[in-house]
């Protein structure tokens, strides 16, 4: 079975402090994605990856960086956090650009910045 | 500018029958998708229309118009748990897709 999973449900964070956020994929994904939601705005994309060490921007990148040094890893990391950054956070991975339209969901970060 | 447009918010009572549209601007179209999201859990991948035309599975059909920029998803027979919020996404080149903003169904008993 299908599994993403996210380092943390919950996340209470300092503004100012770099924190990281952890998603592991065991489908063998090429693809990752990391979004944002929000009341009202959606999921919106942050920064996405297709390869090892591979990385696009999103929509809305800024604030915001990634890692992945290893297929099934894909980090998120919040250089230094701010209150506007308090959300939730999903990560999703998928398979090559022909079943890309599919993408599986972990069950979310919900992080707040104080 | 991309953007995609669905209703905030739709109600229905158990058995009835329900639309949700969605309509797309984008600057590339690959293809539709539809996503459920129960409250407090992951979203769930409903649906997929490349081609013009309705895929059923289920209670659940979604419907393409490439030529209208224009999709929906039909759920039918509404139960209790259908209640969730729904998205649709659009795909573009490469791998990413664009969410809509979604639309939160309540249905009631």
């Amino acid at each position: 079975d299908v599994k993403v999973t996210q380092s943390s449900r919950y996340l209470v964070k300092r503004t100012g402090e770099k924190v990281f956020l952890e998603c592991v994929q065991d489908m063998d994904h090429e693809n990752m994605f990391w979004y944002r939601q929000d009341p009202g705005l959606g999921l919106r994309l942050i920064y996405f990856s297709y390869d090892v060490k591979m990385k696009e921007k999103g929509d809305i990148p800024e604030g915001y960086s990634v890692s992945r040094e290893k297929k099934e890893r894909f980090s998120l990391i919040l250089e230094s956090a701010s209150t506007n950054q308090t959300s939730m956070y999903l990560c999703a991975s998928s398979a090559p650009a022909g079943s890309s339209y599919e993408q599986y969901f972990g069950p979310g970060t919900r992080l707040t910045v104080t | 500018g991309q953007s995609l447009e669905q209703p905030s918010e739709v109600t229905a009572v158990e058995g009835a029958i329900v639309q949700i549209n969605c309509t797309y601007q984008t600057s590339g179209f690959y293809g539709l998708s539809w996503y459920q999201q129960h409250d407090g859990g992951a979203p769930t991948f409903l649906s997929y229309n490349a081609l013009d035309g309705l895929e059923e599975t289920g209670r659940f059909s979604s419907f393409l118009s490439r030529s209208d920029s224009y999709g929906y998803l039909l759920l039918q027979e509404l139960q209790m748990k259908d209640s969730a919020s729904y998205f649709c996404a659009v795909r573009q080149a490469g791998t990413a897709l664009i969410f809509g903003k979604g639309t939160t169904l309540s249905v009631s008993s």
